[in-house]
């Protein structure tokens, strides 16, 4: 089945940078844009970006533009995120999801487990 | 950028319609998807395109899209409904995703 499997909770200092994986599999991998989505305790889904696994192509919401960096090694099927100078505020739960496209219509299935990422001096 | 609105919280008793309404410009004109998420869980889509469900979706979920409002319903709530919803929509003009501020739906 399709799945999509990230790696574990990661503790930063502030200032420092972490790198997010995410294990795709149950389908071709090249096929199918992946994108990043955090939530911050308590709060909403916030997206973040995507990632062309063909071309490498990325594009990146505003808000992390300058500070986020998206990968992927088509060899072992992964993609990765990069978040840059870190701060209390990027403390969250990190998604990975696979974008399903129809005509106009682009959603998010399935969803990988979550990855939490703590910056705490 | 597009901005999609949901109310906070909407409460509801076992048996009873969970409406969640997600309001944006003109949202008649986009695809509008809804995730379901479970606390402590990965978002999960229950609805996509407005109106389809996924395999293994009960039938008891619905949804519809009209002028600036989408609509989430939920007939015959369950305890197991009990979960926070989002809307989210693809903003064709950046390529851009956004989601709603989410709804956290309470059984009583």
């Amino acid at each position: 089945q399709v799945q999509l499997v990230q790696s574990g909770a990661e503790v930063k200092k502030p200032g420092a940078s972490v790198r997010v994986s995410c294990k795709a599999s149950g389908y071709t991998f090249n096929e199918f844009y992946l994108n990043w989505v955090r939530q911050a305790p308590g709060q909403g889904l916030e997206w973040m970006g995507w990632i062309n696994p063909n071309s490498g192509g990325t594009d990146f919401s505003p808000k992390f533009q300058g500070r986020v960096t998206m990968t992927r090694d088509t060899s072992i099927t992964t993609a990765y995120l990069e978040l840059h100078r870190l701060t209390s505020d990027d403390t969250a739960v990190y998604y990975c999801a696979r974008t399903w496209q129809l005509a106009a219509a682009r959603w998010f299935d399935p969803w990988g487990q979550g990855t939490l990422v703590t910056v705490s001096s | 950028s597009y901005v999609l609105t949901q109310p906070p919280s909407v409460s509801v008793a076992p048996g009873q319609t969970a409406t969640v309404p997600c309001g944006g410009n003109n949202i008649v004109s986009k695809s509008v998807h809804w995730y379901r998420q479970m606390p402590g869980q990965a978002p999960v889509l229950v609805l996509y395109d407005n109106s389809d469900r996924p395999s293994g979706i009960p039938e008891r979920i619905s949804g519809a899209t009209s002028g600036n409002t989408a609509t989430l319903t939920i007939t015959r709530v369950e305890a197991g409904d009990e979960a926070d919803y989002y809307c989210q929509v693809w903003d064709s003009s950046t390529d851009h995703y956004v989601f709603g501020t989410g709804t956290k739906v309470t059984v009583l």
